[in-house]
């Protein structure tokens, strides 16, 4: 089963907005709203960042944001900060109770 | 506060399993799914299964159907992970995660994630 497809790598300036997206398919992004966006530093756990497409957790800055249009979700990250350099994950509820992940998109501040 | 504690490192020879421990506190253990990700060196994240705790009931990738089994002990609110005939492509960090609701059967995302637990497979 094929993972979401992601930029492998994006990059912007201090105070820039950037913009991932993760390509699925009708049977998992276009088809439920139970996208989600995670943060992974290196030797970290992964931290959730936007769930069901647009929704924030507690605690994460709004300088991250979602959206969705047909089988593409995007995640935006405005105002670039240093901090922001991770790698960065998509996640879908796919058909048949199972899940999937994008490939990953390592953000690069410059 | 809201946790789960995995166990510790692990090293294995090509052919041998391994039993990886995940330890809920500060929320309802069967209320929520627990999900099992795993991450190869320098590789993205990869979906592995999950376990409802309330009912025991399990949903693993087709990948590793046949060779991961999920468990858990409602008692001590922990979830196990167990992968057999390990493989050097094995070697991983594998994470559990806490995901929607066992109650209301919804989902939503993986909000709790453990620390993570590396598993090498050398001969």
């Amino acid at each position: 089963q094929s993972a979401l497809t992601q930029p492998a790598s994006v990059s912007g300036s201090p105070g820039q907005s950037i913009t991932i997206s993760c390509t699925g398919t009708s049977s998992d992004v276009g088809g439920y709203n139970y996208v989600s966006w995670y943060q992974n530093h290196p030797g970290k756990a992964p931290k959730l960042l936007i769930y069901n497409v647009s929704k924030r957790p507690s605690g994460v800055s709004n300088r991250f944001s979602g959206s969705k249009s047909g089988n593409t979700a995007s995640l935006t990250i405005s105002g670039l900060q240093a901090e922001d350099e991770a790698d960065y994950y998509c996640s879908s509820y796919r058909s048949s109770s199972s899940w999937v992940f994008g490939g990953g998109t390592k953000l690069t501040v410059l | 506060q809201v946790q789960l504690v995995q166990s510790g490192a692990e090293v294995k020879k090509p052919g041998a399993s391994v039993k990886v421990s995940c330890k809920a506190s500060g929320y309802s253990f069967t209320g929520y799914f627990i999900q099992w990700v795993r991450q190869a060196p320098g590789q993205g994240l990869e979906w592995m299964g999950w376990i409802n705790p309330n009912s025991g009931g399990t949903k693993y990738a087709q990948k590793f159907q046949g060779w991961v089994t999920m468990t858990r002990d409602t008692s001590i609110s922990t979830a196990y992970m167990e992968l057999t005939r390990l493989k050097s492509d094995d070697t991983a960090v594998y994470y559990c995660a806490r995901e929607g609701n066992t109650v209301t059967n919804g989902h939503d995302a993986f909000d709790i994630w453990g620390q993570g637990t590396m598993v090498t497979v050398s001969s």
